[in-house]
């Protein structure tokens, strides 16, 4: 596609449930991240794929939160047992490859535990 | 761990004058990049200007420039003939060499008066 593309854009869940949120790259790009971003702060590295394979998962804060990118394109991020502190803007972004030089950031799902 | 600090929660300008906002990082790498995204309200980040550490010009993209002052590990940021569409949150970010992950700072909050 012409950007990045995340779905949904808003998600209201109560404390406990399980949710996904989808991240649809620019066609081509090899490189897909997911960041976090709480309210009054700046985006916070999740993790990072080069193609299919997860190449640095350092930033996932704990065994509730879970990314997959089974081909290599599309990636969903899993958070199971929400707590009220998961709650920020999830954004994703992709580029061509290592070098990060200028991701393309999509516009986030902003994630509401109720 | 690296760490990037931005002192200005706000700044505000006048239509068609000069503001810089700052940014100062702390690393112990020699090899590295920084950048300056614009997040408007629409959430998506949006690369403004990136400098890469090696290079003693400052990077120059239209109305954006940077001071990067690398002894004083500081990465200002200056908007000339500023605009209302400039208005928008802006982040300072770090990424060491050979590594994926950009480290943001909290941001500064830009409003432009007409």
């Amino acid at each position: 596609g012409a950007g990045v593309s995340q779905t949904p854009s808003n998600k209201v869940t109560e404390k406990g449930k399980y949710v996904e949120l989808r991240c649809d790259p620019i066609s081509g790009h090899t490189a897909l991240y997911w960041y976090r971003q709480s309210l009054g702060q700046g985006p916070e590295f999740l993790i990072y794929f080069q193609g299919t394979g997860a190449a640095d998962d350092s930033g996932l804060p704990n065994d509730r939160f879970f990314a997959v990118r089974p081909e290599g394109s599309v990636s969903t991020l899993k958070i199971q047992r929400t707590e009220r502190g998961d709650s920020a803007v999830y954004l994703c972004a992709s580029s061509h490859g290592q070098g990060g030089y200028g991701y393309t950031f999509g516009s986030g799902t902003r994630l509401t535990v109720v | 761990a690296q760490t990037v600090t931005q002192s200005q929660p706000e700044m505000s300008v006048q239509e068609a004058e000069t503001v810089t906002l700052s940014c100062t990082y702390d690393t112990s790498e020699s090899d590295y990049y920084l950048f300056w995204y614009k997040q408007p309200p629409s959430r998506q980040m949006i690369l403004v200007i990136r400098q890469e550490a090696y290079k003693q010009q400052n990077a120059t993209e239209n109305r954006f420039s940077v001071n990067f002052q690398k002894a004083a590990k500081s990465f200002s940021l200056k908007i000339s003939d500023s605009q209302l569409g400039d208005a928008a949150m802006y982040f300072c970010a770090y990424r060491q060499g050979g590594s994926e992950k950009l480290v943001f700072g909290k941001g500064t909050k830009l409003t432009v008066n007409p």
